[in-house]
């Protein structure tokens, strides 16, 4: 079936630090790949996408590459900052367009001054 | 845009009785998904509408879970009878295919 694993957390940084979040996928087809961030008390909002191999997307300072040969899409900022503190969640789609969605089980980041 | 409304935020009842969750999608988007989030299992998708008709219920962890979109503003999850183990954080969610999903700010239902 498809499915998302993602590294394990909490992961603590210190401010500035680099980050990455490991993200793997099994999908039957050309699946579209997905970060999204959740903030305390809110829901889930996109971070960046990516719909075919060799795609980077990137926003606010976070990127990930679609790695078909190793079926991954790790996260990565350069610097990341307090305000960079959420849960953030892999995602698939194996349909046209962007859903639905399969998700990873998240990972809390916690960044401190 | 308002985005994705639920109501209501919280939501504590004793179990054995009926808890309704509601949701009012993105005005324009034709796709609206119930999630449930919980530490043990993360995020799952329960069920999904296309043009308030439900495509996908597989979800849905059993028959005391039920969900309706009447019109394309308008979605119920309803639970009944509701159990302990229904406690959790319930997310709407709604798209197009142009757009990403969009979520809700979620409510949380502790059953008591």
């Amino acid at each position: 079936g498809n499915s998302v694993t993602q590294m394990e957390g909490p992961v603590t940084l210190s401010e500035e630090a680099f980050l990455t979040i490991n993200c793997t996928y099994t999908a039957t087809g050309y699946p579209s790949l997905f970060w999204y961030v959740q903030y305390p008390g809110e829901g889930l909002q996109l971070l960046l996408k990516a719909t075919k191999a060799d795609d980077k997307g990137s926003n606010k300072g976070f990127e990930a590459t679609y790695r078909k040969e190793t079926t991954s899409f790790h996260l990565e900022k350069g610097s990341v900052q307090v305000s960079d503190s959420a849960v953030y969640f892999c995602a698939l789609s194996i349909y046209s367009g962007n859903t639905p969605l399969v998700f990873g089980k998240g990972t809390r980041l916690s960044v401190i001054a | 845009d308002a985005g994705v409304i639920q109501s209501p935020r919280h939501e504590v009842t004793e179990m054995g009785q009926e808890v309704t969750l509601r949701c009012k999608p993105i005005s324009g988007h034709d796709y609206l998904f119930w999630y449930r989030q919980t530490m043990m299992r993360g995020l799952e998708l329960l069920i999904y509408f296309n043009n308030n008709v439900p495509i996908d219920d597989s979800g849905m962890p059993e028959d005391r879970f039920s969900a309706k979109m009447p019109n394309a503003s308008f979605s119920t999850l309803k639970i009944q009878p509701s159990e302990p183990r229904d406690s959790a954080v319930y997310f709407c969610a709604s798209s197009s295919l142009s757009t990403p999903l969009h979520f809700g700010n979620g409510t949380r239902l502790t059953v008591t």
